[in-house]
């Protein structure tokens, strides 16, 4: 089963800094990666949707995955209060039909005017 | 356009009562549906996901039961209710015919077990 650690814990940036989040897995077989927020006590929104090594914008929000070293990062520009939330990975393998996702445990993001 | 509605939104009940959660997908024709539940402070756990009606596969057992009673439902409950079974749960859809693993997740039901 695949293991998803999300890195930090919790962030606090200041309105205009650019926030780096970061998420590793345990092995290769999942070609399909997805950044998700949630508000607390919300459903999830998807940001940004990467299936291949490299980089992916979807405005303000930038992935870049790497599989070879187990990870994608997330990167949000600009950030402003109303980005404060939970910021979730997700990873589902192709080999499971894309039937089976798998999430870190979140990072917290705080974004302090 | 798609909305997918949860029911109810929260919900307060006694250990050895029994739970019933329901979601229903508007807009989308045999949609894949899926459970998922999120202890306070947790993990996004996915428990089940169905592809059609009346099918339901389980991914992680946490005495709790599912059913898709009809195209656009799909219920979760069990008789029981565990102090464990506190947490949020999310329903979720992704498109059957063309799945690019793309999840849209309804707004949850928060269970409180006392």
């Amino acid at each position: 089963q695949q293991k998803v650690q999300q890195s930090p814990e919790s962030l606090t940036v200041s309105e205009g800094a650019m926030a780096s989040l970061n998420c590793t897995f345990s092995d290769g077989t999942s070609d399909n990666f997805r950044w998700y927020r949630q508000h607390s006590g919300k459903g999830l929104e998807v940001l940004v949707s990467i299936f291949s090594d490299g980089e992916k914008e979807e405005g303000r929000f930038t992935a870049h995955l790497n599989r070879a070293s187990l990870h994608v990062s997330l990167h949000i520009r600009e950030p402003q209060p109303s980005d404060s939330a939970v910021y979730l990975c997700a990873m589902s393998p192709s080999n499971t039909g894309y039937q089976n996702f798998y999430f870190g445990k979140g990072t917290s993001l705080t974004v302090i005017p | 356009a798609q909305t997918i509605h949860q029911w109810p939104v929260a919900e307060i009940k006694a250990v050895g009562s029994p739970l019933s959660l329901g979601c229903t997908i508007k807009g989308k024709s045999s949609p894949n549906l899926y459970w998922y539940w999120q202890a306070t402070g947790g993990t996004l756990q996915q428990l089940f996901y169905s592809i059609t009606v009346g099918q339901v596969e389980s991914v992680v057992q946490l005495n709790l039961s599912a059913s898709r009673p009809k195209d656009d439902q799909f219920i979760l409950s069990t008789e029981k209710l565990l102090l464990s079974h506190s947490g949020f749960y999310l329903c979720a859809w992704s498109p059957h015919r063309v799945n690019t693993g793309q999840l849209y997740f309804g707004e949850g039901s928060k269970l409180t077990v006392l």
